[in-house]
């Protein structure tokens, strides 16, 4: 079965700092990954995505993300935490088989300042 | 461009009862795909359309149906309304139904079923 885990529910960071919040994931097949940010009361933005090439990928708002095959990791990343990156991080992956994404339960970032 | 948009808001229920959430995508965008969020944990798939067919279906039970209209719009129904139903109903719309595609999503319906 295809799945997602997210293995920190929090990750606190200070302002300045670079920051990870960490995506393992079980595919069969070739993985499509994809990170999302929720700020409250909010629907799901979109920061990047992994579909093949490069194993770095770079999004959104200064993230970006590093593809690792041979440990089946998509770790989100930031040289350095603003305040304002405080939010619900998901990381989510596309099952090929049954034209859906699966999705990660979250990590909450606290960037303190 | 307006980007993906949901309505109600907010809705109220009580159990047993039936509910339709509706949703538009961006202008272009042919697919549409419907998530349930219940809080703490992350986005569950319930249903992806594109040009107005059933592409996939997550594991929700029959009370779960939705359809996309010729305009691309689509509409979320669930019958008999549990408890456990309450959640932030998520709608996302993308250009076509593969997989290397960027879904976009709207803000979500918050319905409280009591």
């Amino acid at each position: 079965a295809q799945s997602v885990a997210q293995p920190e529910d929090q990750v606190n960071v200070a302002e300045g700092n670079p920051l990870t919040v960490k995506c393992t994931y079980s595919v069969s097949g070739n993985p499509y990954l994809f990170w999302y940010v929720q700020y409250p009361n909010r629907g799901l933005q979109f920061l990047l995505k992994y579909i093949t090439g490069d194993n770095l990928v770079k999004g959104s708002y200064g993230f970006e993300a590093e593809f690792n095959k041979s440990q089946t990791s998509f770790h989100l990343k930031k040289p350095s935490a603003l305040v304002s990156d405080s939010a619900l991080y998901f990381c989510a992956v596309y099952n090929t088989g049954g034209f859906k994404t699966i999705f990660g339960a979250g990590t909450r970032l606290f960037v303190k300042a | 461009d307006a980007g993906v948009t949901q309505s109600p808001t907010h809705l109220i229920k009580t159990r047993g009862q039936q509910v339709t959430l509706r949703c538009s995508p961006i202008s272009g965008h042919k697919s549409v795909s419907w998530y349930q969020q219940v809080l703490g944990q992350g986005p569950q798939f319930i249903f992806q359309y594109y040009e107005k067919e059933e592409r996939g279906r997550g594991n929700f039970p029959d009370r779960f149906s939705a359809r996309q209209f010729p305009n691309y719009s689509s509409e979320l129904n669930v019958n008999a309304l549990l408890l456990g139903d309450s959640a932030l109903y998520l709608c996302a719309s993308s250009l076509r139904d593969g997989s290397t595609d960027t879904q976009y999503f709207g803000p979500g319906t918050r319905l409280t079923v009591l």
